[in-house]
């Protein structure tokens, strides 16, 4: 058990459908993150949130949508996606308000879009 | 904005070799800095940070690293490997001075024990 729980672990998904991921932390923290693991290429970050509120959005396309609606869970709702975000979806959390906290992952969720 | 080059993309070692693994980080301010495991379906894991104090770090599993902040590197070492590590490794870097700050990562670097 990570402390960090992404559901699903896995999902297929046609380009007009509309989706969730979900990501629960079990850790008492208050900040989290989306991240973008492809195939021959760096994590790229893409939402963070602390105290609940976004607090980065790294040019992210609108066709990703976080939510977080306590600090406990974060979802990323998808609608219209194109067969390149295909990827491993991460989730992490942190104890933000300092920059000595490293942040732990979750399992990740795998999209492939058809 | 900051980033971070691993020299090595896959790695394969004997058991009982020694590791050494390249990190190297573009940022003009201080930073934090972190190796990252992830072990074959598995989820990532903090193998060792930097923050301050003494450079030479140690981690879980034997493994440690040392900052040189004149080189702007962070080499993963381990005197001697074992099957179990092998994993997909990742190196990152977060600003100093932000609170809920991503992360930024390298490529990672795919190794590989044989027994």
């Amino acid at each position: 058990e990570t402390g960090v729980t992404q559901t699903p672990r896995h999902l297929v998904m046609g380009m007009t459908n509309k989706k969730s991921l979900k990501c629960e932390q079990h850790l008492g923290h208050n900040a989290m993150y989306w991240y973008k693991q492809s195939a021959k290429k760096p994590l790229e970050l893409m939402f963070v949130y602390s105290l609940e509120e976004r607090v980065e959005n790294n040019s992210v396309p609108s066709r990703f949508s976080p939510e977080c609606p306590n600090s406990s869970h974060l979802f990323l709702h998808l609608h219209t996606l194109q067969p390149e975000d295909s990827a491993l979806y991460l989730c992490a959390s942190s104890l933000g308000g300092s920059s000595y906290n490293e942040q732990f992952f979750g399992p990740g969720t795998r999209l492939t879009v058809l | 904005a900051q980033s971070v080059s691993q020299h090595n993309h896959h790695v394969i070692l004997s058991e009982a070799a020694s590791l050494e693994l390249g990190c190297n980080y573009s940022y003009g301010g201080t930073v934090n800095l972190f190796w990252y495991v992830q072990y074959p379906g598995q989820h990532l894991q903090l193998l060792l940070k930097y923050f301050s104090g003494d450079p030479l770090v140690k981690g879980i599993k034997g493994f440690e690293a040392e900052f040189i902040k004149s080189k702007f590197s962070f080499n993963l070492r381990k005197p001697s490997v074992q099957w179990s590590d092998t994993a997909e490794y990742f190196c990152a870097v977060k600003a100093k001075g932000g609170g809920a700050d991503g992360l930024t990562f390298g490529k990672g670097t795919h190794l590989i024990i044989q027994p």
